[in-house]
Protein backbone atom coordinates (compact mmCIF):
# COMPACT_ATOMS: atom_id res chain seq x y z
CA UNK A 1 0.00 0.00 0.00
CA UNK A 2 0.94 3.77 -0.89
CA UNK A 3 2.04 6.03 1.94
CA UNK A 4 3.21 9.21 2.55
CA UNK A 5 4.53 10.95 5.23
CA UNK A 6 5.05 14.45 6.16
CA UNK A 7 6.31 14.87 9.56
CA UNK A 8 5.96 18.63 10.34
CA UNK A 9 2.84 20.36 10.69
CA UNK A 10 4.44 23.94 10.68
CA UNK A 11 7.31 25.78 9.98
CA UNK A 12 7.64 29.36 10.57
CA UNK A 13 10.85 30.65 8.21
CA UNK A 14 12.45 34.14 7.74
CA UNK A 15 11.72 35.61 4.41
CA UNK A 16 14.53 35.31 1.57
CA UNK A 17 15.74 32.28 3.86
CA UNK A 18 15.75 28.69 2.09
CA UNK A 19 12.77 26.25 3.48
CA UNK A 20 13.08 22.33 3.16
CA UNK A 21 9.68 20.43 3.74
CA UNK A 22 10.17 16.98 4.50
CA UNK A 23 8.42 14.19 3.11
CA UNK A 24 8.64 10.54 3.25
CA UNK A 25 6.82 7.70 1.11
CA UNK A 26 6.63 4.44 1.47
CA UNK A 27 5.28 1.91 -2.00
CA UNK A 28 6.07 -1.47 -3.13
CA UNK A 29 5.94 -0.41 -6.70
CA UNK A 30 9.29 0.61 -8.48
CA UNK A 31 7.19 2.82 -10.79
CA UNK A 32 5.77 6.04 -9.31
CA UNK A 33 5.78 9.67 -9.44
CA UNK A 34 6.02 12.47 -6.78
CA UNK A 35 4.30 15.53 -6.47
CA UNK A 36 4.51 18.51 -4.82
CA UNK A 37 1.57 20.56 -4.56
CA UNK A 38 0.80 24.13 -2.68
CA UNK A 39 -2.39 25.60 -1.04
CA UNK A 40 -3.01 29.00 -0.63
CA UNK A 41 -6.00 30.49 1.61
CA UNK A 42 -8.13 30.09 -1.19
CA UNK A 43 -7.71 26.41 -1.60
CA UNK A 44 -7.03 25.98 -4.79
CA UNK A 45 -4.13 22.96 -5.36
CA UNK A 46 -1.25 24.75 -7.05
CA UNK A 47 1.11 21.94 -8.58
CA UNK A 48 4.52 22.86 -7.99
CA UNK A 49 6.62 20.23 -9.18
CA UNK A 50 7.14 16.57 -10.49
CA UNK A 51 9.60 13.74 -9.45
CA UNK A 52 9.54 10.16 -11.38
CA UNK A 53 10.87 7.32 -9.84
CA UNK A 54 13.18 6.81 -12.65
CA UNK A 55 14.45 10.42 -13.43
CA UNK A 56 17.97 10.52 -13.31
CA UNK A 57 17.92 13.84 -11.84
CA UNK A 58 16.38 16.20 -9.08
CA UNK A 59 13.37 18.10 -10.76
CA UNK A 60 13.56 22.02 -10.50
CA UNK A 61 11.06 24.51 -11.28
CA UNK A 62 12.42 28.36 -10.81
CA UNK A 63 12.54 28.81 -6.93
CA UNK A 64 11.69 24.70 -6.18
CA UNK A 65 13.61 22.22 -6.38
CA UNK A 66 12.90 18.30 -5.57
CA UNK A 67 15.47 16.81 -3.54
CA UNK A 68 14.66 13.13 -4.01
CA UNK A 69 16.95 10.03 -2.52
CA UNK A 70 15.30 6.83 -4.01
CA UNK A 71 17.19 4.73 -1.37
CA UNK A 72 15.77 6.59 1.63
CA UNK A 73 12.48 7.24 -0.02
CA UNK A 74 12.46 11.32 0.90
CA UNK A 75 11.26 13.61 -1.53
CA UNK A 76 11.89 17.09 0.22
CA UNK A 77 11.02 19.96 -1.03
CA UNK A 78 13.43 22.80 -1.32
CA UNK A 79 12.00 26.41 -1.49
CA UNK A 80 15.03 29.05 -2.11
CA UNK A 81 14.91 32.88 -1.33
CA UNK A 82 11.30 32.50 0.32
CA UNK A 83 8.92 35.30 -0.48
CA UNK A 84 5.41 36.27 1.98
CA UNK A 85 3.47 34.90 -1.04
CA UNK A 86 4.84 31.50 0.05
CA UNK A 87 2.68 31.19 2.80
CA UNK A 88 0.45 28.26 2.37
CA UNK A 89 -0.51 24.50 2.97
CA UNK A 90 2.05 22.54 1.36
CA UNK A 91 1.68 18.82 0.67
CA UNK A 92 3.46 15.96 -0.77
CA UNK A 93 1.45 13.21 -2.92
CA UNK A 94 2.46 10.36 -4.87
CA UNK A 95 1.21 8.27 -7.22
CA UNK A 96 2.24 4.56 -8.58
CA UNK A 97 2.07 2.59 -11.71
CA UNK A 98 -0.42 0.11 -9.91
CA UNK A 99 -2.96 2.80 -8.66
CA UNK A 100 -4.19 5.69 -10.65
CA UNK A 101 -4.87 7.81 -8.33
CA UNK A 102 -3.06 10.21 -6.30
CA UNK A 103 -2.78 9.77 -2.52
CA UNK A 104 -1.58 13.16 -0.09
CA UNK A 105 0.48 13.48 2.59
CA UNK A 106 -1.29 15.48 5.56
CA UNK A 107 1.21 18.58 5.29
CA UNK A 108 3.08 21.46 6.31
CA UNK A 109 1.73 24.92 7.17
CA UNK A 110 4.90 27.52 5.93
CA UNK A 111 5.12 30.65 7.85
CA UNK A 112 6.85 33.21 5.95
CA UNK A 113 7.79 35.94 8.29
CA UNK A 114 8.61 39.39 6.90
CA UNK B 1 -2.44 25.09 -18.83
CA UNK B 2 -5.39 22.97 -18.55
CA UNK B 3 -8.35 24.16 -16.36
CA UNK B 4 -10.63 22.12 -14.13
CA UNK B 5 -13.50 24.02 -13.27
CA UNK B 6 -16.34 23.56 -10.03
CA UNK B 7 -19.76 24.52 -9.54
CA UNK B 8 -20.80 26.05 -7.20
CA UNK B 9 -17.73 27.42 -5.37
CA UNK B 10 -20.22 27.72 -2.48
CA UNK B 11 -23.09 26.07 -1.17
CA UNK B 12 -25.54 26.11 1.81
CA UNK B 13 -28.03 24.23 2.31
CA UNK B 14 -30.63 22.44 5.10
CA UNK B 15 -30.06 19.05 6.80
CA UNK B 16 -31.89 16.58 4.54
CA UNK B 17 -31.77 18.58 1.08
CA UNK B 18 -29.27 16.71 -1.54
CA UNK B 19 -26.34 19.10 -2.97
CA UNK B 20 -24.68 18.67 -6.41
CA UNK B 21 -21.81 20.17 -7.37
CA UNK B 22 -20.28 19.43 -10.91
CA UNK B 23 -16.93 18.91 -11.87
CA UNK B 24 -16.01 20.21 -15.76
CA UNK B 25 -12.59 19.64 -17.44
CA UNK B 26 -12.70 22.95 -19.52
CA UNK B 27 -10.10 22.73 -22.41
CA UNK B 28 -9.36 18.92 -22.20
CA UNK B 29 -11.02 15.09 -22.12
CA UNK B 30 -10.50 13.62 -19.00
CA UNK B 31 -11.91 9.71 -18.97
CA UNK B 32 -10.52 9.65 -15.18
CA UNK B 33 -11.82 11.98 -12.77
CA UNK B 34 -11.01 12.19 -8.86
CA UNK B 35 -13.25 13.65 -5.85
CA UNK B 36 -11.67 14.22 -2.67
CA UNK B 37 -12.80 15.73 0.56
CA UNK B 38 -10.84 18.14 2.85
CA UNK B 39 -11.68 18.95 6.29
CA UNK B 40 -10.29 22.36 8.31
CA UNK B 41 -6.79 21.53 8.65
CA UNK B 42 -6.44 18.73 7.34
CA UNK B 43 -5.61 16.98 3.90
CA UNK B 44 -7.07 15.84 0.63
CA UNK B 45 -8.72 12.15 1.32
CA UNK B 46 -9.86 10.41 -1.78
CA UNK B 47 -13.41 9.68 -1.64
CA UNK B 48 -14.15 8.02 -5.33
CA UNK B 49 -12.57 7.31 -8.74
CA UNK B 50 -14.64 8.58 -11.58
CA UNK B 51 -14.57 6.77 -15.02
CA UNK B 52 -16.49 8.05 -17.87
CA UNK B 53 -19.34 5.61 -18.92
CA UNK B 54 -18.40 3.60 -15.73
CA UNK B 55 -19.55 2.79 -12.20
CA UNK B 56 -17.73 5.11 -10.12
CA UNK B 57 -14.87 3.28 -7.17
CA UNK B 58 -15.41 4.48 -3.88
CA UNK B 59 -12.70 4.10 -1.23
CA UNK B 60 -12.87 2.11 1.28
CA UNK B 61 -15.71 3.82 4.14
CA UNK B 62 -16.93 6.01 2.09
CA UNK B 63 -20.65 5.53 1.49
CA UNK B 64 -21.53 5.01 -2.20
CA UNK B 65 -25.59 5.20 -2.03
CA UNK B 66 -24.78 8.68 -0.14
CA UNK B 67 -22.40 10.00 -2.71
CA UNK B 68 -23.51 9.84 -5.99
CA UNK B 69 -20.89 9.89 -8.72
CA UNK B 70 -22.00 10.42 -12.17
CA UNK B 71 -19.47 11.06 -15.19
CA UNK B 72 -21.70 11.34 -17.90
CA UNK B 73 -19.39 12.55 -20.38
CA UNK B 74 -15.37 12.94 -21.15
CA UNK B 75 -16.05 17.00 -19.70
CA UNK B 76 -18.04 16.68 -16.81
CA UNK B 77 -18.02 14.62 -13.97
CA UNK B 78 -20.74 15.49 -10.60
CA UNK B 79 -21.16 14.16 -7.15
CA UNK B 80 -24.54 14.68 -5.38
CA UNK B 81 -24.59 14.34 -1.32
CA UNK B 82 -27.49 12.93 -0.84
CA UNK B 83 -29.40 13.78 2.51
CA UNK B 84 -26.71 15.96 3.31
CA UNK B 85 -26.21 15.92 7.18
CA UNK B 86 -24.30 18.64 9.33
CA UNK B 87 -21.13 16.27 9.03
CA UNK B 88 -20.86 16.30 5.90
CA UNK B 89 -20.23 19.87 5.44
CA UNK B 90 -16.38 19.90 3.93
CA UNK B 91 -14.29 21.44 1.16
CA UNK B 92 -14.48 19.22 -1.90
CA UNK B 93 -11.69 19.26 -4.57
CA UNK B 94 -12.18 17.31 -7.71
CA UNK B 95 -9.65 16.57 -10.41
CA UNK B 96 -9.73 15.61 -13.88
CA UNK B 97 -6.85 13.44 -15.56
CA UNK B 98 -5.63 14.53 -18.96
CA UNK B 99 -4.28 11.94 -21.73
CA UNK B 100 -0.21 13.45 -20.84
CA UNK B 101 -1.38 11.84 -17.51
CA UNK B 102 -1.01 14.99 -15.59
CA UNK B 103 -3.99 15.59 -13.16
CA UNK B 104 -5.34 19.35 -12.75
CA UNK B 105 -7.52 20.43 -9.70
CA UNK B 106 -10.18 22.03 -9.45
CA UNK B 107 -10.57 25.21 -7.27
CA UNK B 108 -12.74 23.35 -5.04
CA UNK B 109 -16.49 23.27 -3.81
CA UNK B 110 -17.27 24.57 -0.42
CA UNK B 111 -20.49 22.86 1.58
CA UNK B 112 -22.20 23.78 4.64
CA UNK B 113 -25.16 22.10 5.92
CA UNK B 114 -27.38 23.45 8.75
Amino acid sequence: AQKITQTQPGMFVQEKEAVTLDCTYDTSDPSYGLFWYKQPSSGEMIFLIYQGSYDQQNATEGRYSLNFQKARKSANLVISASQLGDSAMYFCAMRDSSASKIIFGSGTRLSIRP
Amino acid sequence: GAVVSQHPSRVICKSGTSVKIECRSLDFQATTMFWYRQFPKQSLMLMATSNEGSKATYEQGVEKDKFLINHASLTLSTLTVTSAHPEDSSFYICSARAQSDTQYFGPGTRLTVL
